[in-house]
């Protein structure tokens, strides 16, 4: 089964802060793992996919495929990056399933 | 580029009656679209992939005579929401993959059902 498990909820940083949001993946094959983010009454954004390995808005993100992780890091966090993020897989098929998402918060 | 672009943002109806949404690429063409459906600051659940000229594949769980999903063109697929009850008071998210771009996503539609 393909599944895509973000442990946390809710994560609050002060400014300047590091970041890390976990995601788990569960895939047998070889997945495309995205991450994307949602701010406040706007749609979904890509921010990062692991086969571009590009840094976006100093978010970095890497697969690990032993541990079956893609967290997202950033060193330093913005009160602009205050949002909802979303892992998320594609699998087998062609549509990309989403874990349940993490609301991040960034206070000063 | 590769605009999706979701109609109407909200609608409110009646129950049992039904209520259509549009999901349009503006700037390329999609064989492939896809439904979601989002709960309040919950994640997006796929409920099905829509396939130009053919029949649309339903996640399970999903019912296909509730949730009607037509793509009769390269750049628009709708999804009817038929005989609508409170329950089906959602918000409803499309997708579209682009090539160059990868997975797009439309704003989004807020059906509320009275």
């Amino acid at each position: 089964a393909q599944r895509v498990t973000q442990p946390e909820k809710l994560l609050s940083v002060f400014k300047g802060a590091p970041v890390e949001l976990k995601c788990n993946y569960s895939y047998s094959g070889s997945p495309e793992l995205f991450w994307y983010v949602q701010y406040s009454r706007q749609r979904l954004q890509l921010l990062l996919r692991h086969i571009s390995r590009e840094s976006i808005k100093g978010f970095t993100a890497d697969l690990n495929k032993g541990e079956t992780s893609f967290h997202l890091k950033k060193p330093f966090a913005q009160e602009e990056d205050s949002a909802m993020y979303y892992c998320a897989l594609r699998g087998a098929g062609t549509a990309l399933i989403f874990g349940k998402g993490t609301t991040l918060s960034v206070s000063s | 580029g590769a605009v999706v672009s979701q109609h109407p943002s909200w609608v409110i109806c009646k129950s049992g009656t039904s209520v259509k949404i549009e999901c349009r690429s503006l700037d390329f063409q999609a064989t492939t679209m896809f439904w979601y459906r989002q709960f309040p600051k919950q994640s997006l659940m796929l409920m099905a992939t829509s396939n130009e000229g053919s029949k649309a594949t339903y996640e399970q769980g999903v019912e296909k005579d509730k949730f009607l999903i037509n793509h009769a063109s390269l750049t628009l697929s709708t999804l009817t929401v038929t005989s609508a009850h409170p329950e089906d008071s959602s918000f409803y998210i499309c997708s579209a993959r682009h090539n160059n771009y990868g997975y797009t996503f439309g704003s989004g539609t807020r059906l509320t059902v009275v």
